[in-house]
Protein backbone atom coordinates (compact mmCIF):
# COMPACT_ATOMS: atom_id res chain seq x y z
CA UNK A 1 0.00 0.00 0.00
CA UNK A 2 1.15 3.75 -0.32
CA UNK A 3 3.30 5.87 2.49
CA UNK A 4 2.05 9.09 3.57
CA UNK A 5 5.22 10.93 4.99
CA UNK A 6 4.76 14.01 6.78
CA UNK A 7 6.22 17.21 7.81
CA UNK A 8 7.29 18.15 10.54
CA UNK A 9 6.13 15.91 12.92
CA UNK A 10 6.03 18.72 15.56
CA UNK A 11 6.19 22.47 15.02
CA UNK A 12 5.86 25.19 18.07
CA UNK A 13 5.06 28.79 16.88
CA UNK A 14 3.65 32.49 18.10
CA UNK A 15 0.27 33.80 17.58
CA UNK A 16 0.63 35.77 14.42
CA UNK A 17 3.19 33.11 12.77
CA UNK A 18 2.47 31.68 9.22
CA UNK A 19 3.00 27.90 8.92
CA UNK A 20 3.55 25.48 6.25
CA UNK A 21 2.53 21.78 6.42
CA UNK A 22 3.98 19.36 3.85
CA UNK A 23 2.63 15.73 2.93
CA UNK A 24 4.81 13.14 1.12
CA UNK A 25 2.80 9.99 -0.79
CA UNK A 26 4.83 7.14 -2.46
CA UNK A 27 2.11 6.72 -5.02
CA UNK A 28 -0.31 8.34 -6.87
CA UNK A 29 -3.92 9.29 -5.31
CA UNK A 30 -6.83 10.35 -6.29
CA UNK A 31 -8.49 11.00 -3.03
CA UNK A 32 -6.68 13.74 -1.07
CA UNK A 33 -7.89 15.11 2.58
CA UNK A 34 -6.40 17.48 5.46
CA UNK A 35 -7.88 16.92 8.70
CA UNK A 36 -7.33 18.79 12.00
CA UNK A 37 -7.64 17.27 15.41
CA UNK A 38 -7.67 19.52 18.59
CA UNK A 39 -6.65 18.87 22.09
CA UNK A 40 -9.59 17.14 22.83
CA UNK A 41 -9.61 14.79 20.25
CA UNK A 42 -12.42 15.65 17.79
CA UNK A 43 -11.48 15.24 14.04
CA UNK A 44 -12.36 18.01 11.66
CA UNK A 45 -12.30 17.49 7.86
CA UNK A 46 -10.18 20.57 6.63
CA UNK A 47 -10.33 20.31 2.96
CA UNK A 48 -10.65 17.65 0.41
CA UNK A 49 -7.92 18.45 -2.24
CA UNK A 50 -6.86 15.57 -4.58
CA UNK A 51 -5.49 18.59 -6.97
CA UNK A 52 -5.21 21.89 -7.36
CA UNK A 53 -5.70 24.91 -4.51
CA UNK A 54 -8.24 25.78 -2.10
CA UNK A 55 -8.41 28.33 0.25
CA UNK A 56 -10.63 28.41 4.00
CA UNK A 57 -10.33 31.78 5.71
CA UNK A 58 -7.09 31.54 6.90
CA UNK A 59 -5.97 28.00 5.57
CA UNK A 60 -5.34 27.25 2.53
CA UNK A 61 -3.75 24.20 0.70
CA UNK A 62 -2.30 22.95 -2.76
CA UNK A 63 -2.00 19.58 -4.00
CA UNK A 64 0.84 18.61 -6.99
CA UNK A 65 -0.60 15.36 -8.54
CA UNK A 66 1.97 15.04 -10.87
CA UNK A 67 4.64 15.02 -7.88
CA UNK A 68 2.79 12.96 -5.08
CA UNK A 69 2.31 16.11 -2.40
CA UNK A 70 0.02 18.54 -0.72
CA UNK A 71 1.11 21.79 1.02
CA UNK A 72 -1.25 23.08 4.34
CA UNK A 73 -0.81 26.61 4.67
CA UNK A 74 -1.48 28.12 7.78
CA UNK A 75 -1.38 32.16 8.27
CA UNK A 76 -1.70 34.34 11.37
CA UNK A 77 -1.66 31.32 13.50
CA UNK A 78 -4.35 31.31 16.57
CA UNK A 79 -3.91 29.62 19.51
CA UNK A 80 -7.23 27.64 18.64
CA UNK A 81 -5.18 25.99 15.45
CA UNK A 82 -3.30 24.25 18.23
CA UNK A 83 -3.60 20.78 17.74
CA UNK A 84 -2.64 18.01 15.00
CA UNK A 85 -3.00 17.85 11.11
CA UNK A 86 -3.30 14.65 9.34
CA UNK A 87 -3.11 13.77 5.61
CA UNK A 88 -4.56 11.14 4.22
CA UNK A 89 -4.90 9.66 0.66
CA UNK A 90 -5.84 6.75 -1.38
CA UNK A 91 -5.60 5.53 -5.11
CA UNK A 92 -8.92 4.84 -5.19
CA UNK A 93 -11.98 6.54 -3.67
CA UNK A 94 -12.89 4.81 -0.29
CA UNK A 95 -9.55 3.06 1.91
CA UNK A 96 -7.79 6.30 3.18
CA UNK A 97 -3.90 5.83 4.30
CA UNK A 98 -2.97 8.64 7.01
CA UNK A 99 -0.02 10.09 7.65
CA UNK A 100 0.90 9.81 11.21
CA UNK A 101 0.13 13.67 11.45
CA UNK A 102 1.82 17.06 12.44
CA UNK A 103 1.52 18.58 16.04
CA UNK A 104 1.17 21.91 16.32
CA UNK A 105 1.52 24.18 19.56
CA UNK A 106 0.77 27.81 18.80
CA UNK A 107 1.13 29.91 22.17
CA UNK A 108 -0.06 33.71 22.63
CA UNK B 1 -21.14 19.35 11.15
CA UNK B 2 -22.71 15.64 10.18
CA UNK B 3 -24.51 14.01 12.62
CA UNK B 4 -22.58 11.79 13.97
CA UNK B 5 -22.87 9.75 17.07
CA UNK B 6 -21.01 7.01 18.79
CA UNK B 7 -21.86 4.80 22.01
CA UNK B 8 -20.27 4.15 24.09
CA UNK B 9 -18.07 7.10 24.51
CA UNK B 10 -16.09 5.34 27.09
CA UNK B 11 -16.02 1.36 27.90
CA UNK B 12 -13.58 -0.52 30.35
CA UNK B 13 -13.47 -4.31 30.05
CA UNK B 14 -11.79 -7.62 30.53
CA UNK B 15 -9.35 -9.50 28.10
CA UNK B 16 -11.82 -12.11 26.63
CA UNK B 17 -14.83 -10.71 26.58
CA UNK B 18 -17.26 -9.48 23.69
CA UNK B 19 -17.61 -5.57 22.81
CA UNK B 20 -19.60 -4.10 20.48
CA UNK B 21 -19.15 -0.26 19.43
CA UNK B 22 -22.06 1.36 17.33
CA UNK B 23 -21.89 4.49 15.09
CA UNK B 24 -24.85 6.07 14.31
CA UNK B 25 -25.02 8.19 11.21
CA UNK B 26 -28.06 10.85 10.37
CA UNK B 27 -26.92 12.54 7.19
CA UNK B 28 -27.75 9.16 4.69
CA UNK B 29 -24.35 9.04 3.87
CA UNK B 30 -23.31 5.83 2.28
CA UNK B 31 -19.90 4.91 3.01
CA UNK B 32 -19.33 4.45 7.04
CA UNK B 33 -15.68 3.43 8.15
CA UNK B 34 -14.19 2.41 11.43
CA UNK B 35 -10.56 3.57 12.47
CA UNK B 36 -8.50 3.03 15.21
CA UNK B 37 -5.94 5.70 16.78
CA UNK B 38 -3.17 4.43 18.55
CA UNK B 39 0.45 6.63 19.45
CA UNK B 40 2.95 7.10 16.88
CA UNK B 41 0.18 5.34 14.06
CA UNK B 42 -2.31 8.18 13.21
CA UNK B 43 -5.31 6.32 11.98
CA UNK B 44 -5.68 3.22 10.41
CA UNK B 45 -8.81 1.79 8.87
CA UNK B 46 -10.29 -1.56 10.42
CA UNK B 47 -13.41 -2.07 7.87
CA UNK B 48 -15.51 -0.17 5.78
CA UNK B 49 -19.20 -0.14 4.58
CA UNK B 50 -20.64 0.94 1.33
CA UNK B 51 -23.94 -0.17 1.82
CA UNK B 52 -26.52 -1.74 3.41
CA UNK B 53 -24.74 -5.39 4.46
CA UNK B 54 -21.95 -4.63 2.28
CA UNK B 55 -18.69 -4.29 4.01
CA UNK B 56 -14.90 -4.73 3.20
CA UNK B 57 -11.62 -5.13 4.99
CA UNK B 58 -9.15 -2.66 5.96
CA UNK B 59 -5.47 -2.52 7.12
CA UNK B 60 -6.05 -4.01 10.71
CA UNK B 61 -8.95 -5.94 10.61
CA UNK B 62 -7.81 -9.22 12.34
CA UNK B 63 -9.82 -9.51 15.59
CA UNK B 64 -12.65 -7.04 14.45
CA UNK B 65 -16.23 -7.76 12.61
CA UNK B 66 -18.61 -5.46 11.04
CA UNK B 67 -22.03 -5.25 10.73
CA UNK B 68 -24.74 -2.93 8.70
CA UNK B 69 -28.46 -3.28 8.69
CA UNK B 70 -29.65 -0.33 8.19
CA UNK B 71 -28.08 2.84 6.75
CA UNK B 72 -27.89 4.71 9.60
CA UNK B 73 -26.07 1.98 11.72
CA UNK B 74 -22.12 0.51 11.41
CA UNK B 75 -21.45 -1.62 14.22
CA UNK B 76 -17.87 -2.75 15.37
CA UNK B 77 -17.46 -6.00 17.41
CA UNK B 78 -14.64 -7.19 18.66
CA UNK B 79 -15.26 -10.85 19.87
CA UNK B 80 -12.50 -11.73 22.40
CA UNK B 81 -10.72 -8.60 23.02
CA UNK B 82 -7.43 -8.43 23.63
CA UNK B 83 -4.91 -5.48 25.54
CA UNK B 84 -4.42 -4.69 22.12
CA UNK B 85 -7.40 -3.48 21.53
CA UNK B 86 -7.35 -0.61 23.93
CA UNK B 87 -7.11 2.11 21.33
CA UNK B 88 -9.40 5.50 20.33
CA UNK B 89 -12.01 4.14 17.53
CA UNK B 90 -13.45 6.85 15.40
CA UNK B 91 -16.38 6.00 12.79
CA UNK B 92 -16.68 8.37 9.54
CA UNK B 93 -19.04 8.43 6.45
CA UNK B 94 -18.58 9.68 3.50
CA UNK B 95 -20.91 10.02 -0.22
CA UNK B 96 -23.59 12.03 0.41
CA UNK B 97 -26.37 12.66 -2.19
CA UNK B 98 -23.61 14.63 -4.41
CA UNK B 99 -20.99 11.86 -4.33
CA UNK B 100 -18.43 13.65 -2.30
CA UNK B 101 -15.79 11.82 -1.00
CA UNK B 102 -14.90 13.88 2.01
CA UNK B 103 -14.73 11.81 5.10
CA UNK B 104 -16.53 13.55 7.97
CA UNK B 105 -15.95 12.15 12.01
CA UNK B 106 -17.70 10.87 14.86
CA UNK B 107 -16.71 11.63 18.45
CA UNK B 108 -15.26 8.49 18.72
CA UNK B 109 -14.82 5.47 21.79
CA UNK B 110 -11.90 5.05 24.28
CA UNK B 111 -11.93 1.54 24.95
CA UNK B 112 -9.65 0.45 27.29
CA UNK B 113 -8.83 -3.61 27.81
CA UNK B 114 -7.58 -4.85 31.35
Amino acid sequence: GIQVEQSPPDLILQEGANSTLRCNFSDSVNNLQWFHQNPWGQLINLFYIPSGTKQNGRLSATTVATERYSLLYISSSQTTDSGVYFCAGAPDTDKLIFGTGTRLQVFP
Amino acid sequence: DAGITQSPRHKVTETGTPVTLRCHQTENHRYMYWYRQDPGHGLRLIHYSYGVKDTDKGEVSDGYSVSRSKTEDFLLTLESATSSQTSVYFCAISGDSAGTDTQYFGPGTRLTVL
